[in-house]
């Protein structure tokens, strides 16, 4: 089974700064199947990033993502006050799904 | 636009099966992808629990495999879950989802609460 581990845990910023979000995998992942996903509370989460660096439709090109094997990005370039949330990474391999545990993005 | 609805008891005692099922619409499950069961507990994060595909070839969490079993009716665009032998630890929010690497389609979720 392929861990992710999400780092930090909580990320305190500041609207208007850059948020770079980080992912890393226990052994190498396909870039095609990295994607990332923002949850608000009491939400659903909504799919942002998929092949680690294709937004979904509709997401601000604010995000980003990038990476390969066993690390992977999350950019915000500059947060507005609707990305402050907790975002999850997912990888899909060998007929398996793993999330990270989250990283908590707050407002300083 | 494919949208999906989940359904089933909110409540469920300890040791009992919890049944659940997802409609969908706006899209035929027999056309294709993965159709998947997401939870998570109370402040706490995702899991990925099981797929199916429309044949009925299913992909199970190793953690739940042997509690976990889905299935899908193409007649009724649907496809269940059953966690059979429930206990605290199974009470969470439970969504389905579409996807075969990614899960770009979410129900709105159903909080089933295990407790006698």
């Amino acid at each position: 089974e392929i861990v992710l581990t999400q780092s930090p845990g909580t990320l305190s910023l500041s609207p208007g700064e850059r948020a770079t979000l980080s992912c890393r995998a226990s052994q190498s992942v396909s870039s095609s199947y990295l994607a990332w996903y923002q949850q608000k509370p009491g939400q659903t989460p909504r799919l942002l990033i998929s092949g680690a660096s294709s937004r979904a439709t509709g997401i601000p090109d604010r995000f980003s993502g990038s990476g390969s094997g066993t690390d992977f990005t999350l950019t915000i370039s500059r947060l507005e006050p609707e990305d402050f949330a907790v975002y999850y990474c997912q990888q899909y391999g060998t007929s398996q799904f793993t999330f990270g545990q989250g990283t908590k993005l707050e407002i300083k | 636009q494919v949208q999906l609805q989940e359904s089933g008891p909110g409540l469920v005692k300890p040791s009992e099966t919890l049944s659940l099922t997802c409609a969908v619409s706006g899209y035929s499950i027999s056309s294709g992808y993965f159709w998947g069961w997401i939870r998570q507990p109370p402040g706490k994060g995702l899991e990925w629990i099981a797929s199916i595909y429309h044949t009925g070839n299913t992909y199970y969490n190793p953690s739940l495999k042997s509690r976990v079993t889905m299935s899908v009716d193409t007649s009724k665009n649907q496809f269940s879950l059953k966690l059979s032998s429930v206990t605290a630890a199974d009470t969470a929010v439970y969504w389905c989802a579409r996807g075969n690497v990614k899960f770009e389609y979410w129900g709105q979720g159903t909080l089933v609460t295990v407790s006698s």
